[in-house]
């Protein structure tokens, strides 16, 4: 079983709300990944945690605002967004967050957000 | 020079033909690649990874990896119109851990 899953599938917001993205995995994975995509561009790396905690930030805004409360649930909670921020937000989970195949990476299937 | 390059395409190809798409990389301390199919407004999915030189086949789908030319690429035998969709490379970092993506390449299969 490969799933990852991601709540909610969309979000609307205006730029004064507060939301949070949710992602949940069953794998036993220990990282856990947040990505940024923009139409018709790869994936962009956001954070990475490793083992619960924060591994890499990738100079994110901080209106962005990761969370891990275990190693199965991982948050991004928003806040105070522009509209450049609408995109589609991808969670990823690997085995460990290291080299080789246990960093092969399996996505949900993204939360589309719009910030108006 | 990008990390890891795609050609974007289009690539056309006609229904049961194969279809070839390919990527190099510039971080010789690579180790491990992965071939992600991505619809339109869907999230990447895995298709294979390869580590080892050589080929590596799964059904329709043949993965090839050249590391002293810093070369992979993918092959889909018998291809589908299914199959039209972005294909993203990706390549495990030896430096920094992270997975870099190249900017996709479009195949469309034509009936």
């Amino acid at each position: 079983d490969t799933e990852v899953t991601q709540t909610p599938k969309h979000l609307v917001m205006g730029m004064t709300n507060k939301k949070s993205l949710k992602c949940e995995q069953h794998m036993g994975h220990r990282a856990m990944y947040w990505y940024k995509q923009k139409a018709k561009k790869p994936p962009e790396l956001m954070f990475v945690y490793s083992y619960e905690k924060l591994s890499i930030n990738e100079s994110v805004p901080s209106r962005f605002s990761p969370e891990c409360p275990n190693s199965s649930l991982l948050n991004l909670h928003l806040h105070a967004l522009q509209p450049e921020d609408s995109a589609l937000y991808l969670c990823a989970s690997s085995q460990r967050f290291a080299g080789g195949v246990t960093d092969t990476q399996y996505f949900g299937p993204g939360t589309r957000l719009t910030v108006l | 020079q990008k990390e890891v390059e795609q050609n974007s395409g289009p690539l056309s190809v006609p229904e049961g033909a194969i279809a070839s798409l390919n990527c190099t990389y510039s971080d010789r301390g690579s180790q491990s690649f992965f071939w992600y199919r991505q619809y339109s407004g869907k999230s990447p999915e895995l298709i294979m990874f390869i580590y080892s030189n050589g080929d590596k086949e799964d059904g329709r789908f043949t993965a090839q990896l050249n590391k002293a030319s810093q070369y992979v690429s993918l092959l889909i035998r018998d291809s589908q119109p299914s199959d039209s969709a972005t294909y993203l490379c990706a390549v495990h970092s030896g430096n920094t851990g992270k997975l870099i993506f190249g900017q996709g390449t479009t195949l469309q299969v034509k009936p």
